[in-house]
């Protein structure tokens, strides 16, 4: 079975602090993802990456960054942390970039700034 | 923009009986549709999918309804569990990405 771990289920920052929000998968997949997820809002695609050091942008990027130093990990990176940035953070990854659309998630990071 | 819509955002109906989830696009160029379900605490987990090309896919109790004329899809549940509790989300895809809807939730009451 396909593993999606994050680091991190639950943490509470201050605002203008540097957050890291660490993924690591264990199936060998190029594709990996960030998402948020927000009532009423569904799931958002922050940042993806479909191989190592190769990162695109998603629909809401901005107030975020991305890592992919190595294919299995893939870190987002809040600069400075602000509170309309506290929300339920999803990690996914995929096989390959010709794939069915299933992604196998993480079980999330549930991120507070206060 | 959402180019994916989940209205009716909770559902309640008795065990047995069949759950309705509808989903609504405006986007013709997406090519695949795919159903996810969500407990809490939980990351989303794949349930179904369809392709564009396709009208119907079932799996188990699981079935799901594509209407490209409409821009319209459906996932029926029959019949319902308790363990079918959960937040259901709509997705679909266009150039490998996916878009998802707000969510429905979905409440089986034994």
């Amino acid at each position: 079975d396909v593993k999606v771990t994050q680091s991190s289920r639950y943490l509470v920052k201050r605002t203008g602090e540097k957050v890291f929000l660490e993924c690591v998968q264990d199936m060998d997949h190029e594709n990996m993802f960030w998402y948020r997820q927000d009532p009423g809002l569904g799931l958002r695609l922050i940042y993806f990456s479909y191989d190592v050091k190769m990162k695109e942008k998603g629909d809401i990027p901005e107030g975020y960054s991305v890592s992919r130093e190595k294919k299995e990990r893939f870190s987002l990176i809040l600069e400075s942390a602000s509170t309309n940035q506290t929300s339920m953070y999803l990690c996914a990854s995929t096989k390959n970039r010709v794939n069915t659309g299933e992604l196998f998630f993480g079980e999330g990071s549930r991120l507070t700034v206060l | 923009d959402q180019q994916v819509k989940q209205n009716s955002p909770s559902l309640s109906v008795q065990e047995g009986r069949i759950s309705i989830l509808n989903c609504d696009y405006t986007n013709s160029m997406f090519d695949y549709f795919l159903w996810y379900k969500k407990y809490p605490a939980e990351g989303p987990t794949f349930l179904i999918s369809i392709s564009s090309i396709k009208d119907k896919n079932e799996d188990g109790r699981f079935t799901v309804f594509l209407n490209k004329s409409a821009k319209h899809l459906s996932l029926h549940i029959v019949p319902s569990q308790p363990g079918d509790s959960a937040v259901y989300f709509c997705a679909a895809r266009r150039n490998n990405r996916l878009a998802f809807g707000k969510g429905n939730q979905v409440v089986v009451i034994p």
